[in-house]
């Protein structure tokens, strides 16, 4: 699988605060998942961008596909504490079988 | 429900034993997936099955391995021959991936 760069590692705000996360890579990638992970569970499918470009929201979540397909974007507005955890980003090889998650953004929300 | 069953919750191993880590799917899904997870980290990929009979090596292959006789089944063996087993596994199927609950391994 290509490699994939998240930043920032962690993220601290208060609730209320916007916050994002980037999912960068060197090459163009197929297609970009997101996923998210409580404190001590397992990660949950958020969403998957296919296109170039592409824009998706659900309720306070957008997330967005570079046009050269070799980043993305998920921004939370106005964070609640239920947004708590581990925001991974991962991309399919060209076999489309293996992926490549990135390290992860950790949010914390202070309430 | 469909959905991954891995089991147990948590695990002990003692130095240098195998152990299995068990995952069954009931969701008809081909491809399965094993990681492993370390404090603060992402995801690393151990092993991936394409289909009954058939894996390839992940990024972190060395000291594990795997089978897949039936479809359902995708079991992991961490061998003694992984010096540092100590961490969070996950197995997950098809893409979008579904995950199942983990598995904890710790070192006695």
């Amino acid at each position: 699988g290509q490699q994939v760069m998240q930043i920032p590692q962690y993220q601290h705000v208060q609730e209320g605060e916007d916050f994002t996360t980037y999912c960068n890579s060197s090459t163009t990638l197929s297609n970009i998942q997101w996923y998210k992970q409580r404190p001590g569970g397992h990660p949950v499918f958020l969403i998957q961008l296919v296109k170039s470009g592409e824009v998706k929201k659900q309720k306070r979540l957008t997330f967005q596909f570079g046009e050269a397909k070799k980043n993305s974007s998920l921004h939370i507005t106005a964070t609640q504490t239920t947004d708590v955890g581990t925001y991974f980003c991962t991309n399919s090889g060209g076999s489309n079988y293996k992926l490549t998650f990135g390290k992860g953004t950790l949010l914390t929300v202070n309430p | 429900d469909g959905g991954i069953t891995q089991s147990p919750k948590y695990l002990f191993r003692k130095e240098g034993q195998n152990v299995t880590l068990s995952c069954e799917q009931n969701l008809n899904h081909d491809a399965m997936y094993w990681y492993r997870q370390d404090p603060g980290q992402g995801l690393r990929l151990i092993y991936y099955s394409q289909i009954v009979n058939d894996f390839q090596k992940g990024d972190i292959a060395e000291g594990y391995s795997v089978s897949r006789e039936k479809k359902e089944s995708f079991p992991l063996t961490v061998t003694s021959a992984q010096k540092n087993p100590t961490a969070f596994y996950l197995c997950a199927s098809t893409q979008p991936q579904h995950f199942g609950d983990g598995t904890r391994l710790s070192i006695l």
